[in-house]
């Protein structure tokens, strides 16, 4: 079964500092993950996914994500944090055996980030 | 460029009363259509996918239900509503193509529902 893990409920990180958001996953077959961000009471917003290739995922706003297989991990991270990045975020993954156009996306729990001046 | 429309916003309804939200997306064609709930501003619940016109699946039993009587348009519904009914609905959609599990799903901004 799939599953995708944010073990960090919340993040605090002061502005200018680097940070990192955690997300492990299982799946079945070769993963495709992805990162969103929840803004309040807005919807999701993409960030960046892993589908194949580069390790290292480039995304919206700066942000990054390293794929470890041997680790079952993608970290989103930034260099450098401004405020405006404090929001909710959610790691999701989606697995690539035994599936059809619909196959499930799964989200982790969230991880809210906090960003103080 | 490709949109999602949902509405309404915020809705607050009484127990027992029926519910609508309405989901429409523009821009593509014969795409995957997703409700999620999401409780207490944390994690997103499937609630129904459909990957054609009349094609409904329900991912867990509830007081809910789903149509989508047009290729774009996704329709969450109830009868009666119940207090724990309340939540935060979106809407999603992603291109509708077999073997393309990277597919991206993009997300509506959202309806607020309370009932009261």
């Amino acid at each position: 079964a799939q599953s995708v893990a944010q073990p960090e409920d919340q993040v605090n990180v002061a502005e200018g500092n680097p940070l990192t958001v955690k997300c492990t996953y299982s799946v079945s077959g070769n993963p495709y993950l992805f990162w969103y961000v929840q803004y309040p009471n807005r919807g999701l917003q993409f960030l960046l996914k892993y589908i194949t290739g580069d390790n290292l995922v480039k995304g919206s706003y700066g942000f990054e994500a390293e794929f470890n297989k041997s680790q079952t991990s993608f970290h989103l991270k930034k260099p450098s944090a401004l405020v405006s990045d404090s929001a909710l975020y959610f790691c999701a993954v989606r697995g690539s055996s035994g599936y059809s156009s619909a196959s499930k996306i799964i989200f982790g729990s969230g991880t809210r980030l906090s960003i103080r001046p | 460029s490709q949109t999602i429309h949902q509405w309404p916003a915020t809705l607050v309804q009484p127990v027992g009363s029926p519910l609508s939200l309405e989901c429409t997306v523009e821009g593509t064609s014969n795409p995957n259509l997703y409700w999620y709930r999401q409780a207490a501003g944390r994690g997103l619940q499937l609630l129904f996918y459909s990957v054609g016109i009349g094609q409904i699946s329900s991912e867990v039993p509830q007081n809910l239900s789903a149509s989508r009587p047009q290729d774009r348009q996704f329709i969450l519904s109830s009868k009666k509503l119940l207090l724990s009914d309340s939540g935060f609905y979106l809407c999603a959609w992603s291109l509708g193509k077999t073997g393309l599990s990277g597919n991206t799903i993009y997300f509506g901004e959202g309806s607020w529902l309370t009932v009261v």
